[in-house]
């Protein structure tokens, strides 16, 4: 079993609505989350981070982190076509230091016109 | 505001070959990851160090080995390439932080083995 596991997709919403993605992770250790956000045959770009319970907005993003539920979310809000790209959920399992991201498979989302 | 910086952006060999590719990080970052995408696949951990020493070891080869100078830039080294070493391989940087290691990406280097 993956440690961070996302719902692959196609995740498909209209232009203008809320784009809702998820993801779980096994590790309670866990200290701080990413969304990354990646267009085909492109480098992963950071959207935000968090590592507190309760939410966090920087402009239309909005990510939410339920620790004692093992998850975090990321709204996307007035979805626009260029939000159309695969979001990556990475975790950092031991929290802090040098250690590597961990990755979930990441949610292609598609935003209609 | 300078970035990650990686070389060869693209790159093919034949089976058996040797590649090295070379990940320059955002100045004052201390922190350097290498990541393998294959096609479809999610980015996966291969190593990292923090001050020139291994920091994190992820599912990296013994086929591969890695280092950090004392510019901090690094250096993946490929032995006895194989075809399924084909893909994106990226390297971040990070400052050393305490609660969150935010790392960014260079645009990656791709590849290709024939």
């Amino acid at each position: 079993q993956k440690e961070v596991e996302q719902n692959s997709g196609p995740l498909s919403v209209p232009e203008g609505a809320i784009a809702s993605l998820n993801c779980t992770y096994s590790d309670r250790g866990s200290q701080s989350f990413f969304w990354y956000r990646q267009y085909s045959g492109k480098s992963p770009e950071l959207i935000m981070f968090i590592y507190s319970n309760g939410d966090k907005e920087d402009g239309r993003f909005t990510a939410q982190l339920n620790k004692a539920s093992q998850y975090v979310s990321l709204l996307i809000r007035d979805s626009q076509p260029s939000d159309s790209a695969t979001y990556l959920c990475a975790v950092n399992l031991a929290g802090g230091g040098a250690d590597g991201l961990t990755f979930g498979k990441g949610t292609h989302l598609i935003i209609q016109p | 505001a300078a970035g990650v910086i990686q070389s060869p952006r693209h790159l093919i060999k034949e089976k058996r070959e040797t590649a090295t590719l070379k990940c320059y990080p955002i100045p004052r970052h201390d922190t350097v990851y290498w990541y393998q995408q294959g096609p479809g696949q999610d980015p996966q951990f291969l190593i990292s160090f923090y001050e020139k020493m291994q920091s994190d070891k992820g599912s990296i080869p013994d086929r591969f080995s890695a280092q950090q100078f004392s510019d901090y830039h690094s250096e993946l080294n490929m032995s006895s390439l194989e075809l399924g070493d084909s893909a994106l391989y990226f390297c971040a940087s990070s400052p050393h932080e305490v609660e969150a290691n935010v790392l960014t990406f260079g645009a990656g280097s791709r590849l290709t083995v024939l």
